[in-house]
């Protein structure tokens, strides 16, 4: 079945980075794109931007620009989103999900818990 | 930028009835790139409807979403007691709406 596992819980300091990883399986990679999402504690879902499997092309949150790289390795079918400059509010959960058609995501990952914090 | 805003904010009702969720758009959107998504709490959302009025895969057909231009809405016709989540409006994979808790009365 189409399924994304992602990445460990991670904890960093302010303006640190973090990596965050999501493995696909159950189809063909580059068939799709993934889209990244975040969920601060309580809050709702934002978008962080998308990246093509299939040739590496990117369209990232405006309020994001410059502190955020989405990637791709075809050879592991997996997804990369780096975030740099970490500050606290950007303490939240982050999901990866597969880019259906015109542009719902199905399924999502499990979620990577980030926690920035002196 | 298109906005999303989602009303009620909260729905309190009880098992059994009938549960109307509204999504409104800041200006006119393809319903073709409208979706809802479910979410449980601890747990990542799950798409419910795509193209405004198409039900995923595995969905039971209690679900169902409407609409088109600037107004759509998600209807769950009769609550069962696992339907107690918040449920998300997107548009053409980006925006998403605030959200509305739909909890048991």
């Amino acid at each position: 079945q189409v399924q994304l596992v992602q990445s460990g819980a991670e904890v960093k300091k302010p303006g640190a980075s973090v990596k965050v990883s999501c493995k696909a399986s159950g189809y063909t990679f580059t068939s799709y794109g993934i889209s990244w999402v975040r969920q601060a504690p309580g809050q709702g879902l934002e978008w962080m931007g998308w990246i093509s499997a299939y040739n590496g092309n990117t369209n990232y949150a405006q309020k994001l620009q410059g502190r955020v790289t989405m990637t791709t390795d075809t050879s592991t079918s997996t997804a990369y989103m780096e975030l740099r400059s970490l500050r606290s509010d950007d303490t939240a959960v982050y999901y990866c999900a597969r880019v259906v058609s015109l542009g719902w995501f199905d399924p999502w990952g499990q979620g990577t818990l980030v926690t920035v914090s002196s | 930028e298109i906005v999303l805003t989602q009303s009620p904010g909260t729905l309190s009702l009880s098992p059994g009835e009938r549960a109307t969720l509204s999504c409104r758009a800041s200006q006119s959107v393809s319903s073709s790139y409208l979706a809802w998504y479910q979410q449980k709490p601890g747990q990542a959302p799950r798409l419910l409807i795509y193209g405004a009025s198409s039900r995923a895969t595995g969905i039971p057909d209690r679900f169902s979403g409407s609409g088109s231009g600037t107004d759509f809405t998600l209807t769950i016709s009769r609550l069962e007691p696992e339907d107690f989540a918040v449920y998300y409006c997107q548009q053409y994979g980006e925006t998403f709406g605030q959200g509305t808790k739909v909890e048991i009365k």
